[in-house]
């Protein structure tokens, strides 16, 4: 079947470390998204691609980087992490011309000490 | 800027029940609304989508509305079980050029009692 996992489902790292959490999707999707998730914020929109080289920024991407080198991959990159950084973050992907309905993956939970 | 309020923020029911969960946004100029659910550590799981110009969708025991005119959504949810119980959320994304983008409310936390 296909589906969207994230790796990894936990990570702890210290402040100041680059940190990169994958997104892998097999639903042939052109779009793919990246949110965190905070209480008291709900979700947000940190990047997001609507194709292959394709790249924007969303609400919350400072301290954030992403590139899309291939259809399936959505690689989030911390460049230097903060403790404001610690979250849920989630992968998203929809196909285009479909009325943009997301597909979630399941996670991974960021702590930055 | 798109807002999405969604009352409200906790709701706590028997078994059996019928429910009324409520989603408000503040532009009406949107390109669909999706309702969410999502589990404790958990992802979100898609439970409907409704397009700009339908009124509503059906997906077994629950039905969702839309009314673009006065910015508001509302899911229900018949015949409630245990098994119901999870934090539904509201999205919207909206017309033109960034129609891919969604919105969140804060979502419901429905606790459904046996």
């Amino acid at each position: 079947d296909a589906e969207i996992t994230q790796s990894p489902r936990h990570k702890i790292t210290e402040t100041g470390r680059q940190v990169t959490l994958a997104c892998h999707q097999t639903w042939n999707h052109n779009n793919m998204f990246w949110y965190r998730q905070d209480l008291g914020h709900g979700l947000r929109l940190i990047h997001y691609s609507y194709g292959v080289h394709d790249t924007n920024k969303g609400e919350v991407s400072d301290g954030y980087s992403v590139s899309r080198s291939n259809t399936e991959d959505l690689p989030l990159t911390l460049e230097s992490a903060a403790s404001s950084q610690t979250s849920v973050y989630f992968c998203a992907s929809s196909r285009a011309g479909t009325y943009n309905e997301q597909f979630f993956g399941p996670g991974t939970r960021l702590t930055v000490l | 800027k798109q807002e999405v309020t969604q009352i409200p923020a906790a709701l706590s029911v028997p078994e059996g029940e019928n429910l009324v969960l409520n989603c408000s946004f503040t532009d009406s100029a949107i390109y669909n609304l999706q309702w969410f659910r999502q589990d404790p550590g958990k992802g979100l799981t898609s439970l409907l989508l409704i397009q700009s110009s339908q009124r509503e969708q059906t997906s077994g025991r629950l039905n969702a509305s839309l009314d673009k005119s006065s910015g508001r959504s509302t899911l229900y949810i018949a015949a409630s079980q245990p098994g119901d119980s999870a934090t539904y959320l509201c999205a919207v994304s909206i017309s033109g050029g960034s129609n891919y983008k969604l919105t969140f409310g804060k979502g419901t936390l429905l606790t459904v009692n046996p």
